[in-house]
């Protein structure tokens, strides 16, 4: 079984503080990727990595860096917390070859068990 | 921009009831997925579908895929209480890197 894990369930930091969320995977994968999740807003992308020390943004990567120096560890980092950066945060991870299904490659992914940081 | 919807976004139901949940996105693409999240946990893969009219049953679950309407569902049949969880679809780009997520529909099974 695939198992990525997250360095803590719960965080609670104070605005401008430097927080750092880790994710460690076990698999073997290439991609790693950091979601943000908060109500009615679904999931949104952060940043994601492809390959050690690559790393593409997502969709909302303002105010976060990433940092990949082996191949199962992706990092996540708030230089500056805001109380607007309180969420729960999942990492999840797949491999450039998940599969292929009549000639279609696919790129399923699979979540750790979410951080839920709080910034006061 | 890829835009994935969902509908509902919030769904009651009886048990013993069916119902379906829709999942529309707006660009091409052959690749979707759902997930399950209970309250407080992470996600869960439940169906991967990787081309026009793939259906895919697990349990009271069925999910199908229709690429030229943009459109998934997520079929319950007889639904039970064990069944109350978020759902949610993402759709793969053929980047093979990022998914899109839809907002999720939250299910709440009742007696």
């Amino acid at each position: 079984d695939v198992k990525v894990t997250q360095s803590s369930r719960y965080l609670v930091k104070r605005t401008g503080e430097k927080v750092f969320l880790e994710c460690v995977q076990d698999m073997d994968h290439e991609n790693m990727f950091w979601y943000r999740q908060d109500p009615g807003l679904g999931l949104r992308l952060i940043y994601f990595s492809y390959d050690v020390k690559m790393k593409e943004k997502g969709d909302i990567p303002e105010g976060y860096s990433v940092s990949r120096e082996k191949k199962e560890r992706f990092s996540l980092i708030l230089e500056s917390a805001s109380t607007n950066q309180t969420s729960m945060y999942l990492c999840a991870s797949s491999s450039r070859y998940s599969g292929t299904s009549g000639g279609t490659n696919y790129n399923e992914q699979f979540f750790g068990p979410g951080t839920r940081l709080t910034v006061l | 921009e890829l835009k994935v919807e969902q509908n509902p976004l919030f769904l009651s139901m009886q048990e013993g009831k069916n119902y379906t949940i829709y999942c529309n996105y707006s660009t091409t693409s052959d690749r979707l997925y759902w997930y399950r999240q209970d309250p407080g946990k992470s996600l869960e893969s439940l169906f991967v579908l990787l081309s026009n009219g793939a259906v895919k049953q697990e349990g009271r679950l069925m999910a199908s895929l229709d690429t030229k309407a943009r459109l998934s569902t997520l079929h319950i049949t007889a639904a039970v209480h064990d069944l109350s969880a978020t759902y949610f679809c993402a759709v793969d780009l053929n980047s093979g890197y990022a998914l899109n997520f839809g907002k999720g529909t939250s299910l709440l099974v009742t007696p």
